[in-house]
């Protein structure tokens, strides 16, 4: 079945400086391919998502690679700011026909002001 | 408009006991899902419904039991609690089950002593 790995587990970076995570899959029929923003004490939402006949998708501050031969995409924050501290997670998903997705392990980011 | 609500937020149990997460939401979702959260392990799934009356096993379904009478209840069931139940459950659901935005509620920990 799916694997998704994701790099790095914590990770602190100054306040204005940028912030990528990345994450890898094991299954080429995964094609869509979300991550999620967790805060503390509160359920994951979703940040951004991209599919796979797509190969970079750009949302204000926040965008995501989709590199489908060597099976990664990652997450890119800039202009890092104090509210961007929270658990970060990737997740990849076959669609159409299941309903499941597989989620990395997440990532704690820390934004030092 | 509540989105997905879960109750109750902490409980404590001794091994062996048994009780149920409740979990609702009043946004006509189809899919629902429980996910369990261990530190540096991101989300498992542990069940899943496509609808009223359908449930399936998601990776870590072992211990546990659903059920789903109406679209908007999908409570998960713990029988005989043991300490590897520790946990943080979160219940998601979305409109669409291949490619749609989960939205989750803000989770259940679970302590088995």
């Amino acid at each position: 079945g799916e694997n998704v790995e994701q790099h790095p587990s914590t990770l602190s970076v100054q306040e204005g400086d940028s912030a990528v995570i990345k994450c890898t899959y094991s299954d080429s029929a995964s094609n869509y391919f979300p991550w999620y923003k967790q805060e503390l004490g509160k359920g994951p939402q979703l940040i951004i998502d991209i599919r796979s006949n797509v190969g970079e998708k750009k949302d204000q501050r926040i965008a995501v690679t989709l590199n489908k031969t060597a099976k990664h995409f990652s997450l890119h924050i800039t202009e890092t700011q104090p509210e961007d501290s929270a658990v970060y997670f990737c997740a990849a998903s076959i669609t159409p026909g299941t309903y499941k997705y597989i989620f990395g392990t997440g990532t704690r980011l820390k934004v030092l002001a | 408009n509540a989105g997905v609500t879960q109750t109750p937020k902490f409980r404590i149990l001794k091994i062996g006991q048994s009780m149920t997460l409740q979990c609702t939401q009043d946004m006509n979702h189809n899919y629902m899902y429980w996910y369990r959260q261990d530190p540096g392990m991101g989300l498992k799934l542990i069940y899943y419904s496509v609808g009223a009356g359908i449930t399936d096993k998601g990776e870590v379904p072992n211990g546990y039991n659903v059920s789903r009478s109406t679209t908007e209840d999908f409570p998960l069931r713990l029988e005989l609690a043991a300490p590897s139940q520790t946990s943080v459950y979160f219940c998601a659901s979305t409109p669409r089950g291949d490619t749609g935005e989960l939205f989750f509620g803000e989770g259940s920990r679970l302590t088995v002593l």
